[in-house]
């Protein structure tokens, strides 16, 4: 299956502060990827759909000046958490959609782990 | 709304034997299915899909089987082993190029 890589792989920082979260298709182009966050023995909760070269869709209560998504490039795209607090705290997955599969299978990456002290 | 979910949300199998994991949908209107894997602190891991014009597919050691009549999908793993030990999560789509929508997840554990 088609790969996705997420990076960094967790990240600890201070309440206040901006996170950036990388979600890259290694051996495909993507032009729709996903974002989700994952609360302990919880389901995936989808957030937002990016689209390379436009703005991406939110779901409903996701704030997206909280939660900016960029898609500059068919292999990229950018999760930045601005201005975190603790109950961002969470477990950040993303996924692409597979171009070559006829209903556009998602494969996911390995996820962020985010903690807000 | 409508929604995916599951009937189990725990099972536990001593290893060898088969594993059954069940998954209820609401939406008449799916028409494309996702079994995924997740491992503790891992992203899900494709396993098997199928469309809803069929109503069995096989891969290896596991077999996925659709009953639209009654909405209702299972995930069969033959001869389970520690290693399937996971969360398993079903996920349907109506169509292409819309989002997954994911069930609650059941959790698989293996018994050596």
């Amino acid at each position: 299956g088609a790969v996705v890589s997420q990076h960094p792989s967790w990240v600890i920082c201070k309440s206040g502060t901006s996170v950036k979260i990388e979600c890259r298709s290694l051996d495909f182009q993507a032009t729709t990827m996903f974002w989700y966050r994952q609360f302990p023995k919880q389901s995936l909760m989808l957030m937002a759909t990016s689209n390379e070269g436009s703005k991406a869709t939110y779901e409903q209560g996701v704030e997206k000046d909280k939660f900016l998504i960029n898609h500059a490039s068919l292999t990229l795209s950018t999760l930045t958490v601005t201005s975190a607090h603790p109950e961002d705290s969470s477990f950040y997955i993303c996924s692409a959609r597979d171009p070559l599969s006829v209903w556009g299978t998602q494969y996911f990456g390995p996820g962020t782990r985010l903690t807000v002290l | 709304g409508e929604s995916v979910g599951l009937h189990l949300p725990t099972l536990s199998v001593q290893e060898g034997d088969n594993s059954i994991i069940n998954c209820a949908y609401s939406n008449s209107a799916s028409d494309y299915f996702i079994w995924y894997k997740q491992e503790s602190g891992k992203g899900p891991q494709f396993i098997i899909d199928i469309r809803s014009n069929m109503d069995k597919r096989q891969g290896q050691r596991v077999t996925v089987l659709l009953n639209k009549t009654v909405k209702h999908l299972s995930l069969q793993i033959a001869a389970t082993q520690p290693g399937d030990s996971a969360v398993y999560f079903c996920a349907e789509t109506p169509r292409r190029n819309t989002p997954l929508v994911f069930g609650k997840g059941t959790r698989l554990s293996v018994i050596a």
